[in-house]
This record gives structure tokens, sequence and C-alpha cells, in this order.
């Protein structure tokens, strides 16, 4: 089965700073990975996914995220965040079983701070 | 457009009561989903239609109930509600293979008093 492990439940950081938001998986196939964000109020919107080819993957809004498949991570970053970054951030894989299911981390809630 | 649309927004409403969330998606997707966000955030499915065919049926209290009546719809019903399934309701749709993302509708926010 998989899991989704986000380890931040919260994660408060100056304005124009650096953020890393945590994410691993478990699983014993290949898997398809995705960040999303939730603004108050509002529907999850998809920042970016790894199917396959380059570890690096580059998102909306500044973000990028890198898989690390022998670490089981795929960690989301930005480099220098803004106030209108403050959401909820999740994490969810697929894979190749079963259909088309989603399973999604527990979240992480960013907040900027001015 | 909207891709995915729920109506209501917001739903308040008494214990005991049966209510109905509607969901539609105009991405021409097969695959549709609901999925409940509590109080924490945590987001927890509970149901997948894949061309108006369940797919995955989560531990979830058969007072509530799907029906897709055709690809682009999926509703739910929920019987005798409770205090409990206050939560935020969210339908999703995606084109059906592990390789592609699901977007999600607004959410319908459920108030049981």
């Amino acid at each position: 089965a998989q899991s989704v492990t986000q380890l931040d439940s919260q994660v408060p950081v100056f304005e124009e700073a650096p953020v890393e938001l945590r994410c691993n998986y478990s699983s014993s196939v290949s898997v398809y990975l995705f960040w999303y964000v939730q603004y108050p109020n509002q529907g999850l919107q998809l920042l970016l996914k790894y199917l396959s080819g380059s570890t690096l993957v580059k998102g909306i809004n500044g973000f990028e995220a890198e898989f690390n498949k022998s670490q089981t991570s795929f960690h989301l970053r930005k480099p220098s965040v803004h106030i209108s970054d403050t959401a909820e951030y999740f994490c969810a894989v697929s894979d190749l079983r079963g259909g088309n299911q989603f399973y999604f981390g527990t979240g992480t809630s960013l907040t900027v701070i001015p | 457009d909207t891709a995915v649309s729920q109506t209501p927004k917001y739903l308040v409403t008494q214990m005991g009561n049966d209510k109905s969330i509607k969901c539609e998606q105009n991405l021409g997707h097969d695959t549709m989903y609901w999925y409940k966000q509590d109080s924490k955030k945590f987001l927890k499915i509970m149901f997948s239609y894949n061309n108006k065919e369940l797919i995955i049926n989560e531990t979830v209290p058969n007072r509530f109930s799907p029906k897709s009546p055709d690809k682009a719809h999926l509703n739910l019903h929920i019987n005798s509600l409770e205090l409990g399934d206050s939560a935020v309701y969210f339908c999703a749709s995606s084109q059906g293979s592990p390789n592609t993302e699901a977007f999600f509708g607004q959410g319908t926010r459920l108030t049981v008093v």
C-alpha cells in the first residue's frame, strides 16, 4: 500500500526567505508524485508533478521539487517566498496499480511572515 | 469556464436531514472522485468512479451514496446527517491513468447543527 508522510505540519518563514517542505513516500512500485496547494477557502491546485525523466521538476509560482528515489522523497522548495504563498501544501502519489488513485499526505501549513 | 464545479458551496443543515451535493466536470475525464477534508485539513478519499462505475469505495458509512448519471457528473447524497459529517467535501476528476493529475472543485463546506 502507498503512504505519504509530510513531517512538518506547520512551517513559518519570513518573507523573501527560502523554504523547503518535506515529503516522503513509501511504495513497492514506481510512483508518480504531485504537489498541490490549497489557498484559504479554495480547492486544491496543482503546483507541479514528477512523472519520469529529470528529477528536478519546476512548477508554478517559482516552486520546484526534487525526486530522490533512494531516499523516497519529493521535497518542495522555493528560494524566496512571498506573503501570497501562505497556504496549505499537500504532497500526493499515485501508482501503476489499481487505476488512478491518489494518496495524500496530511498537509503542511506554510505561513509567510512579513 | 469552471473545470470542476460543485454546488452548493456552503450547506448548513440539521442533524437527521438528507442532503445532496452535485458535481460536474467539463474536462472530458473518465474518472471522478469524492474526498472529505476534516477540520485538520486531512484529505480522505471516499469514492472513485470510472466511466460511471464504482472503483473505490473506502470505509464510508452507507449513509453516503454516490450517484453517477453520466461520465461528467458525480453527485453525493447523504442520509440522516450526523454532527461528525461536518467537513469540506471535494469533488475531483482525472483522465484515469496514474500519470495524470486530479483537478479539484472549490469544495462544499457542510455544517451539521
